[in-house]
């Protein structure tokens, strides 16, 4: 089945730092991947996507690569603030099949000091 | 901006009660979704609603479960003679088509479950 693997967290970082937030995915079919993020009392948001290999999602300075070869959607940003403080969530949806769901990791919390 | 709304944010139900989760999806959106997440665990599909009836559901959602769309805005979930394993985070989200490779789920901020 369908799954998706995100690195340990929590995650701290000082202002202005780069951040890699890892994600690995393990899919049949050709699946569309997702970074979600939750800020503080709010839902779950779209933050980027890609719907094929080699796509590069972006949005907020934030960027993820869709790598086939190693089955990676690693979330960067190369400068964050502290409002970046989040938790974020990768997660994939098959194309083929139950196109109607998505599959997510377990989330990681970041958090930015000033 | 439109939004995915849930109340309540948090309920606190005893062991084999029943209890409703309530959501309004945004109003021009056709699917709709219950998702939960275990504290320190994965965020899991649970159900998915379209046309008045489910679409999908996972072997999580057994007879447990149900989903309603009582009337054209709200989108209910009930958890009959909850169990502790019932405590979670319960997600809502919606969206405009089917196909989330062409289409966002928008989520609510979700419903705070605790069995005692």
């Amino acid at each position: 089945g369908n799954s998706v693997t995100q690195m340990e967290g929590p995650v701290t970082l000082s202002e202005e730092a780069f951040l890699t937030i890892n994600c690995t995915y393990t899919a049949t079919g050709y699946p569309s991947l997702f970074w979600y993020v939750q800020y503080p009392g709010e839902g779950l948001q779209l933050l980027l996507k890609a719907t094929k290999a080699d796509d590069k999602g972006s949005n907020k300075g934030f960027e993820a690569t869709y790598r086939k070869e190693t089955t990676s959607f690693h979330l960067e940003k190369g400068s964050v603030q502290v409002s970046d403080s989040a938790v974020y969530f990768c997660a994939l949806s098959a194309v083929t099949g139950a196109n109607s769901k998505l599959t997510f990791g377990k989330g990681i919390t970041l958090s930015v000091r000033p | 901006e439109p939004e995915v709304t849930q109340t309540p944010s948090h309920q606190v139900t005893q062991m084999g009660q029943e209890v409703i989760l309530r959501c309004v999806p945004i109003s021009n959106h056709l699917y709709f979704y219950w998702y939960r997440q275990i504290l320190g665990q994965k965020v899991e599909f649970l159900v998915s609603f379209y046309n008045n009836e489910i679409s999908e559901k996972s072997e999580i959602f057994d007879d447990q479960f149900s989903v309603e769309r009582p009337d054209g805005s709200n989108f209910t979930l009930k958890i009959r003679s909850t169990k502790l394993e019932d405590s979670a985070m319960y997600f809502c989200a919606s969206s405009v088509g089917g196909r989330l490779m062409n289409t966002e789920a928008f989520f609510g901020q979700g419903t705070r479950l605790t069995v005692v």
